[in-house]
Order: structure tokens, then sequence, then C-alpha cells
């Protein structure tokens, strides 16, 4: 049930620009997304609760598609503090509690 | 601040020793959460709670036990220790059921079984 990440490593340079994908086998009903920094815990970044929704956070947006059961991360301009590991997560559609983290995809923005 | 207290910060335990790892949040929030995270395999659940006194299973939840006596605390008890359950443990709280409005985690524990 865990949703798959794609690329699982990206490098930039400062002011380019990436997109991490997310898609799982399962009806997704939301999708969130976290960014972990080495040694820290993760942090919220954006919740995706509708079909077609996308949302912004800074520099930093989603999209979230129902049907095609996957969600997009997009980072825009990186920074050198966008660098960290990105999480996406999902409900069991059948039991909300119950939640599955994707593998991750480690950002790394160099000057 | 506001936010989850755990602890211990790091441990290397015995196999086969009892172990508790704390986990206090502040924020009033009603379920609170145990993940493991493990290199490659990302964050998997061990157990949650909607609410104190009601307590659920999640992905991984063999070999560690949970409580909720009252809003604030969670703690997880591993009650016989193996080298498998080494790995980072995350506690984490959400206003809502089923974190519909985001987990927040706390910083971690470090647990070493040897």
């Amino acid at each position: 049930q865990q949703p798959v990440q794609s690329p699982q490593a990206v490098i930039l340079r400062e002011g380019e620009d990436a997109v991490i994908n997310c898609s799982s086998s399962k009806a997704l009903y939301s999708v969130h997304w976290y960014r972990q920094k080495h040694g820290e815990a993760p942090v919220f970044l954006m919740i995706l609760l509708k079909g077609g929704e996308q949302k912004g956070h800074d520099k930093i947006s989603a999209s979230f598609n129902e049907k095609k059961q996957q969600s997009s991360l997009y980072l825009t301009a990186s920074q050198l503090s966008y660098s960290g590991t990105y999480f996406c997560g999902t409900p069991d559609p059948y039991n909300f509690n119950k939640f599955y983290f994707g593998s991750g995809t480690k950002l790394n923005v160099k000057p | 601040i506001a936010g989850i207290t755990q602890a211990p910060t790091s441990q290397i335990l015995a196999a086969g020793r009892r172990m508790t790892l704390r986990c206090t949040q502040d924020m009033r929030h009603n379920a609170m959460y145990w993940y493991r995270q493990d290199l490659g395999l990302g964050l998997r659940l061990i157990h949650y709670s909607n609410t104190a006194g009601t307590t659920g299973k999640g992905e991984v939840p063999d070999g560690y036990s949970v409580s909720r006596a009252n809003t604030d605390d969670f703690p997880l008890t591993l009650a016989s220790a193996v080298p498998s359950q080494t790995s980072v443990y995350f506690c984490a709280s959400s206003e809502r059921q089923g974190a519909t409005d985001g987990y927040t985690f706390g910083s971690g524990t470090r647990l070493t079984v040897v």
C-alpha cells in the first residue's frame, strides 16, 4: 500500500526547478507532503484533499490527480534550504487511521 | 514552545530487555501515533490512538504495545527488544483523526538493539 515516489534522488543547482512524483495503485483520497532534513523530524508541508486540487507553499506547490492516483510536488527556483528528503503519504482508503508514506526523494540543492 | 517531547533522544539496549519510549504533547491533539523510520523503507506506522483510552494497530505492530491513559501521553513499550527493532522512532500527533490536518512529529528516539 506504500505509494511510490520518483525520482529517488535529485541534485539541483540553486535556482533550478524540480518535480517529485507520488503514485499509488490504490485509490487516493488525500495526499500529504513532508520534508525531512538530515537528523530532524519530518515537517508537514501541505495536504491535498480533492481531485485536481493544487496548493502552494512559498515556491513549493503540489497537484493531485485523483483519477490518475498520483500527486506531484513542484519546487520552483530552488533554494539551499529546500535540501532534504521529501515524503508523500496517503491514508488507507478503508481505514483513515492507517497511513502509508512513500520511501522518500532525497533533494540536494547546491550553490 | 508547543509541540511533542520524546525521551530518550537515543538509547543502546541489550536484546531481550524491556524499554519504554516516552512521548508527551502539549497541543491537546486528540490523535497520536508511533512511527518507525528505517533507511530505504520510509516511515511505517506502529500504533495509533484516536483519543484517550483507545488504541489501534498500524502496519508493523508486532513486538510493540502502547497505552493512552490521558490526552497528552502516548508511551511505546518494547517488551523484549530484538535487533530488528533498531530504528529511529517518531511520535506524532494530529488534531483530527486520520491526520486530515497533517502530522506534527516529535524529534525522534534513535534506538539501537545489540
